[in-house]
């Protein structure tokens, strides 16, 4: 049983392009949704996060939308760059407590190409 | 300040073989988890422990064994490995009442 949904599986952006990643959940008790980035031999880090009060947070050229309604939050990367070029995992949770713990979507690969 | 530690970063096993990860944290968290990564699955949850002296299965436990040795240790056990435990396993961390998880380097184990 998959509940957090994740998708594309793979993307390529061009230099300076939007790259967009997005995540659908199902259980409505999550009330935290972060974005983990991982480079290749490291584990993953959390990127930016956001709770289900706000619609939108925006960190530098990452942007996190959330849509409640639609069970819906997707990754936005702006002016994408190399650097960038690495694997991004949404996840969900309740955000403290004892028996918080994190579920991840299936993974982005993403490329940045010049 | 070293975070999250794994032990070994490879390991190469023969099918039935045993062996124990060995994870350690210096961030004083109460929390910690073991997830296996594979392609196109994402972290999947194998164990975790909420506090010192509680564990409790997450979502593919089969197989493995897990021991929370005080605070700052968490290991994972594989009894009688299997290639379908082939993966790459992380620990990670938390504090209870903190919303970040941070997740060690990692342990590629294969399975032959």
């Amino acid at each position: 049983q998959q509940q957090v949904k994740q998708s594309p599986q793979s993307l390529i952006v061009q230099k300076g392009g939007i790259s967009i990643i997005n995540c659908a959940y199902e259980n409505t008790a999550f009330d935290y949704f972060p974005w983990y980035q991982q480079f290749p031999g490291k584990g993953p880090a959390l990127l930016i996060a956001i709770r289900p009060d706000v619609s939108e947070k925006k960190e530098g050229r990452f942007t996190i939308s959330f849509n409640k309604s639609a069970k819906q939050f997707s990754l936005h990367i702006m002016d994408s760059q190399p650097g960038d070029s690495a694997t991004y995992f949404c996840a969900a949770s309740k955000a403290t407590g004892t028996a918080s713990k994190l579920t991840f979507g299936t993974g982005t690969r993403l490329q940045v190409t010049l | 300040n070293a975070g999250v530690t794994q032990t070994p970063k490879f390991q190469v096993l023969k099918t039935g073989q045993s062996m124990t990860l060995q994870c350690a944290q210096d961030m004083n968290h109460n929390s910690m988890y073991w997830y296996r990564q594979d392609p196109g699955m994402g972290l999947r949850l194998i164990y975790y422990s909420a506090s010192e002296g509680t564990t409790d299965k997450g979502e593919v436990p089969n197989g493995y064994n897990v021991s929370r040795l005080n605070k700052r240790e968490f290991s994972l056990r594989l009894e009688s490995a299997a290639p379908s435990q082939t993966s790459v396993y992380f620990c990670a961390s938390k504090d209870i009442w903190n919303t970040e998880a941070f997740f060690g380097q990692g342990t590629r184990l294969t399975v032959v």
